[in-house]
């Protein structure tokens, strides 16, 4: 089955650590994107990724790293410059970027929790 | 200031009601796409709208596009338990180029009571 895989499902850190996520797609997907859900403020764009080896930052990327070695792998890194990095995350992937007519998949999400 | 408003923030229903669900844009609609996700889980991609007057269907949830009025709008024929979870629009933006960003509202929450 195609689809988008993301783990942890949940992850513990202290604060002042740096914690990696990781997604994977196996849909063959050429863009790739990170976003974070807070209660009350919707889905926020981290990054994303049109091709290999090439990222854009997106509304809320201070705080947060990315990379895009491989097609299928877009992992994202909470640094300990993150303020607030407590919080569901989400990634999700699209046949491309050309916007209107590519809907994202996402996958099931990670819950990060920082004390 | 928030591109996509969601109305109602939640709405609670008896089992076999009707109900419908709006998203309206601050900016000129190009196409819009709802979904659906389960607290703590994924987004399920339910309907991609592109034309003005566009209308698809999915089994008892049919969603509109209203582009004049920059809005959309998502309707749920005879709820059942199942169709309790949060819903979001989401729309694309130009961000510079041929790149786009999509965009969501904030999302409605609806309750289905047996």
């Amino acid at each position: 089955d195609g689809g988008i895989t993301q783990s942890p499902k949940y992850l513990f850190r202290k604060e002042g650590q740096n914690v990696t996520l990781s997604c994977e797609q196996n849909l063959n997907h050429d863009a790739m994107y990170w976003y974070r859900q807070d209660p009350g403020q919707g889905l926020r764009l981290i990054y994303y990724s049109q091709i290999v080896n090439d990222f854009q930052k997106g509304d809320i990327a201070e705080g947060y790293s990315v990379s895009r070695e491989k097609k299928e792998s877009f992992p994202l890194t909470v640094t300990s410059a993150q303020k607030n990095p407590t919080a569901f995350y989400l990634c999700a992937s699209s046949k491309g970027l050309a916007g209107q007519t590519y809907e994202q998949y996402f996958g099931p999400g990670t819950r990060l929790t920082v004390t | 200031s928030q591109e996509l408003e969601q109305s109602p923030q939640s709405l609670i229903v008896q089992e076999g009601k009707n109900l419908t669900i709006n998203c309206t844009s601050s900016k000129t609609l190009y196409g819009l796409y709802w979904y659906k996700q389960k607290y703590g889980e994924g987004l399920i991609f339910l309907m991609m709208l592109q034309k003005g007057g566009e209308e698809k269907s999915h089994e008892k949830i049919t969603a509109k596009l209203d582009e004049k009025k920059q809005q959309s709008s998502l309707h749920i024929t005879a709820s059942q338990p199942s169709h309790a979870g949060i819903y979001l629009c989401g729309a694309y933006r130009n961000s510079g180029g041929s790149n786009y960003k999509l965009t969501f509202g904030k999302g409605t929450l609806l309750t289905v009571n047996p």
